[in-house]
């Protein structure tokens, strides 16, 4: 089974701090995605990774940033967290295009 | 983009069959459409893929017009546990037009 695990379930985190979400799959896949889940809204697409160092830019990447040093890690940045990033935050890989979607348990993150 | 719109909220009995549409106007030619099923406080799981006519898994089935625009999901005989929110995905290989929907609210009663 792929297994695609997320550092934390839960962060809180203050106004203006550097916040790390940590992404590992364990399958070789190529491709792997941050969203943010938030109620009415759905999920929407942060940004995504094709490759190790490659990302693309999804919807709404506007005060993130990502890291993929390695093929199984992709991280999730926030630079200086703000309280209208408080969210569900899920991290999923896949093995090429049109490829199923494997989801993390997801980190809830309160910023405060 | 291909922006995909769904019922928020649908409501059935168990031993039902359920049909959740999604409509998806603006699909373009390399798209493929995917639907998850979520439960709270997990990720999103895979249930069924198509790119048209019908695909059918030990789950569900997957109806897709010839024109593309809507596709539904279709849920045999339901129980307690498919409570669960269903969201369409429609994409391809690039993933830079990945738009999930708003997700649709099924509620099983018993």
């Amino acid at each position: 089974d792929v297994k695609v695990t997320q550092s934390s379930r839960y962060l809180v985190k203050r106004t203006g701090e550097k916040v790390f979400l940590e992404c590992v799959q364990d399958m070789d896949h190529e491709n792997m995605f941050w969203y943010r889940q938030d109620p009415g809204l759905g999920l929407r697409l942060i940004y995504f990774s094709y490759d190790v160092k490659m990302k693309e830019k999804g919807d709404i990447p506007e005060g993130y940033s990502v890291s993929r040093e390695k093929k199984e890690r992709f991280s999730l940045i926030l630079e200086s967290a703000s309280t209208n990033q408080t969210s569900m935050y899920l991290c999923a890989s896949s093995s090429g295009g049109n490829g199923v979607q494997y989801f993390g348990p997801g980190t809830r993150l309160l910023v405060l | 983009l291909a922006k995909t719109t769904q019922p928020i909220s649908m409501d059935s009995y168990e031993g039902q069959e359920v049909n959740i549409t999604c409509s998806h106007n603006n699909i373009a030619t390399n798209d493929y459409i995917t639907w998850y099923q979520q439960f709270p406080s997990q990720g999103p799981r895979f249930i069924i893929q198509g790119y048209k006519t019908k695909v059918t898994n030990e789950v569900a089935s997957l109806f897709i017009p010839a024109d593309r625009k809507s596709s539904t999901l279709s849920l045999p005989r339901v129980s307690l546990s498919d409570t669960a929110v269903y969201y369409c995905l429609v994409g391809d290989e690039g993933y830079s037009t990945l738009t999930f929907g708003k997700g649709t609210m099924l509620l099983v009663s018993p």
